[in-house]
């Protein structure tokens, strides 16, 4: 069975710091889809990133990067030099591979960015 | 591009009443999934509409049905109302293609609540 864990519920960081948010996932499946979405106070969900399982390539975009370890199974999420525009809450999700489009998700974590 | 839409942002509604929810996809896509968020359960995933049909389902009682239009506008029904069917609904429009599993776009959310 699909599941995702962010064990991490809540964090708060003062503004500049970096911070990591951790994911670990379940699947039995060789071929799956990983995303991250931020849900800001309005309520929208806003993609981040995708990645599919045969590409284990650390992501960077500007403040926020990726590191994916298939061997411990994990999607971990990291802000650099934070900012207040950050908070919000993150979701991890985790899709299996040929078309289904069920996402699963992970709880969240909700991101305070302290000024 | 327009993103996805959803009608109503809010509602308020009464047990046992019905209520019905409209999503507009991002306009080229033919994939819509519906999501319902609650604190307690999180995000879950409700049903996905491809071309007019039901493509997938998630765990929910037969209260919650949805349906799809030719334009790929696509409408969720809750029936009998129970005060635990308050929750944040999430529409998610992709292209669909058969055999991918590409990004979903979320729309705003329509924030339901049952007295």
């Amino acid at each position: 069975a699909q599941k995702v864990t962010q064990a991490q519920t809540e964090i708060s960081v003062v503004e500049k710091e970096d911070v990591t948010l951790d994911c670990v996932y379940e699947t039995r499946d060789t071929t799956y889809y990983l995303f991250w979405y931020k849900q800001p106070p309005s309520g929208e969900l806003v993609f981040l990133i995708r990645r599919n399982s045969f590409d284990e390539q650390n992501e960077i975009s500007g403040r926020y990067s990726w590191n994916f370890q298939k061997s411990t199974s994990s999607f971990n999420f990291t802000i650099t030099a934070s900012q207040v525009v950050d908070s919000a809450v993150y979701f991890c999700a985790l899709s299996e591979g040929g078309g289904d489009d069920k996402i699963i998700f992970g709880k969240g974590t909700r991101l305070h960015i302290l000024p | 591009k327009a993103g996805v839409t959803q009608t109503p942002r809010y509602l308020i509604k009464t047990r046992g009443q019905q209520v019905t929810l409209s999503c507009s996809p991002i306009s080229g896509h033919r994939s819509v999934s519906w999501y319902q968020q609650t604190p307690g359960q999180g995000l879950q995933f409700l049903f996905e509409y491809f071309s007019e049909t039901q493509r997938n389902k998630g765990n929910f009682p037969g209260r919650f049905s949805g349906r799809q239009f030719s334009n790929s506008r696509s409408e969720m029904n809750v029936s009998t109302l129970e005060l635990g069917d308050s929750a944040l609904y999430l529409c998610a429009s992709r292209s669909g293609t058969t055999g991918s599993t590409d990004t979903q776009y979320f729309g705003p959310g329509t924030r339901l609540t049952v007295l």
